[in-house]
């Protein structure tokens, strides 16, 4: 199975500060069709998660624009510019190229 | 709009089986795979596998292969889950989301199942 390492697994941050998460897979994520399946979720306290960005750093429909996702092959990178109170919660990144589907532990951010 | 309905939270015994249930609306059903994710308390996310609604497909992970049994009833846009044997590690939300092209975009409320004597 594809191991996907986040890091790190708890963040601090003021409202308003930037802050990058890390996501490291232990294979190439880029498929044979060209795509890069690498997506990034964040789950609130409470509740179900959502889809921020798929395949690497395209925004999900009514996801605010201060996200945003970059990488390839196997490092890739969640930033948030300039955190907002709403952007509290876990944030895991998820590789759907090799099955099985699996994701990272999970990234906490939280205010400092 | 998009939504998947998930049952509600089911209090089972261990060794019993328990089937829970993800209604989609919102869109075409057979269009979209359905899949399953669990997340053990405070823990992260697992992948249990998917199902065609169309066709009635199946391809699970191989960790829950003999514990977990998918599939769909077209006519009531319902997916369905059924997990077998029931121990405590199987006490968890589960959740059912909707794949589009190698993501994950629609997830249901999800459901608790606790397992206990």
């Amino acid at each position: 199975d594809v191991v996907v390492t986040q890091t790190p697994p708890t963040l601090s941050a003021t409202i308003g500060q930037s802050v990058s998460i890390s996501c490291r897979s232990s294979q190439s994520l880029l498929d044979s069709d060209g795509d890069t399946y690498l997506n990034w979720l964040l789950q609130r306290p409470g509740q179900s998660p959502q889809l921020l960005i798929y395949s690497v750093s395209n925004l999900e429909s009514g996801v605010p624009n201060r996200f945003s996702g970059s990488g390839s092959e196997t490092d890739f990178t969640l930033k948030i510019s300039g955190v907002e109170a709403e952007d509290l919660g876990v944030y895991y990144c998820m590789q759907a190229t090799h099955a099985p589907l699996t994701f990272g532990a999970g990234t906490k951010l939280e205010l400092k | 709009q998009v939504n998947l309905l998930q049952s509600g939270a089911a209090l089972v015994k261990p060794g019993a089986s328990v089937k829970l249930s993800c209604k989609a609306s919102g869109y075409t059903f057979t269009d979209y795979y359905i899949h399953w994710v669990k997340q053990s308390h405070g823990k992260s996310l697992e992948w249990i596998g998917y199902i065609n609604p169309n066709s009635g497909y199946t391809n699970c992970n191989e960790k829950f292969k003999s514990k977990a049994t998918l599939t769909v009833d077209k006519s009531t846009n319902t997916a369905y889950m059924e997990l077998s044997r029931l121990t405590s590690e199987d006490s968890a939300t589960y959740y059912c989301t909707r794949n589009n092209i190698g993501t994950t975009d629609y997830w249901g409320q999800g459901v608790m199942v606790a397992v206990s004597s």
